[in-house]
């Protein structure tokens, strides 16, 4: 079965931190993705990456930032966190292949005090 | 730009109940469409893909179809049973991301 990864279930930052939240995936799949999930607004699409050191902005990629160095991880990056980042982040994952299906990580509750 | 709607957006059935769960979407060019379920405070879970060509897939209590000339899909759960409570979201592929509705949630009722 494929495993995506998530560092953390529930993270409490503070406003102006800079915070990471780490996902890892053990399929060897080339896309990885970034979403926000907040009530009455679905998921949404913060970067999604198809390959090492290639990533690409979805719709709401303000205020984020991305980082794969490695095939297997993929990290977000909140550079200033504010209170309206506090939100569900979900990764998740595919094969390249049009055809495939997504997988996802069990989510990372954020919290911006 | 695709877009993913789901209705009802809440649904309450006493259990043993048959019932049908909506997405439709907007653009027709797709790849595949994925039905997941959501508990609460948790990531998705995978259910059913179909892919474009297909016209239905079960797995076994569940089965989803598309028509995907009409911009439509359904899942459908026989004989519902209290643990099929959860938000059940549709997401279809036009070429490498993924968009999705909001979701149903299905409360179940014992």
């Amino acid at each position: 079965d494929v495993k995506v990864t998530q560092s953390s279930r529930y993270l409490v930052k503070r406003t102006g931190e800079k915070v990471f939240l780490e996902c890892v995936q053990d399929m060897d799949h080339e896309n990885m993705f970034w979403y926000r999930q907040d009530p009455g607004l679905g998921l949404r699409l913060i970067y999604f990456s198809y390959d090492v050191k290639m990533k690409e902005k979805g719709d709401i990629p303000e205020g984020y930032s991305v980082s794969r160095e490695k095939k297997e991880r993929f990290s977000l990056i909140l550079e200033s966190a504010s209170t309206n980042q506090t939100s569900m982040y979900l990764c998740a994952s595919s094969s390249r292949g049009p055809r495939e299906p997504q997988h996802f990580g069990d989510g990372t509750r954020l919290s911006i005090l | 730009k695709q877009e993913v709607t789901q209705i009802p957006a809440a649904l309450s059935v006493p259990e043993g109940e048959n019932l049908v769960l909506n997405c439709s979407f907007t653009d027709s060019a797709i790849y595949n469409l994925q039905w997941f379920r959501q508990d609460p405070g948790k990531g998705l879970t995978s259910l059913l893909l179909i892919q474009s060509s297909q016209r239905e897939q079960t797995s076994g209590r569940l089965n989803a179809s598309l028509d995907k000339s009409s911009g439509r899909s359904t899942l459908y759960i026989a004989a519902s049973q209290p643990g099929d409570s959860a938000t059940y979201l549709c997401a279809v592929r036009p070429v490498d991301q993924f968009y999705f509705g909001t979701g149903t949630s299905l409360t179940v009722i014992p």
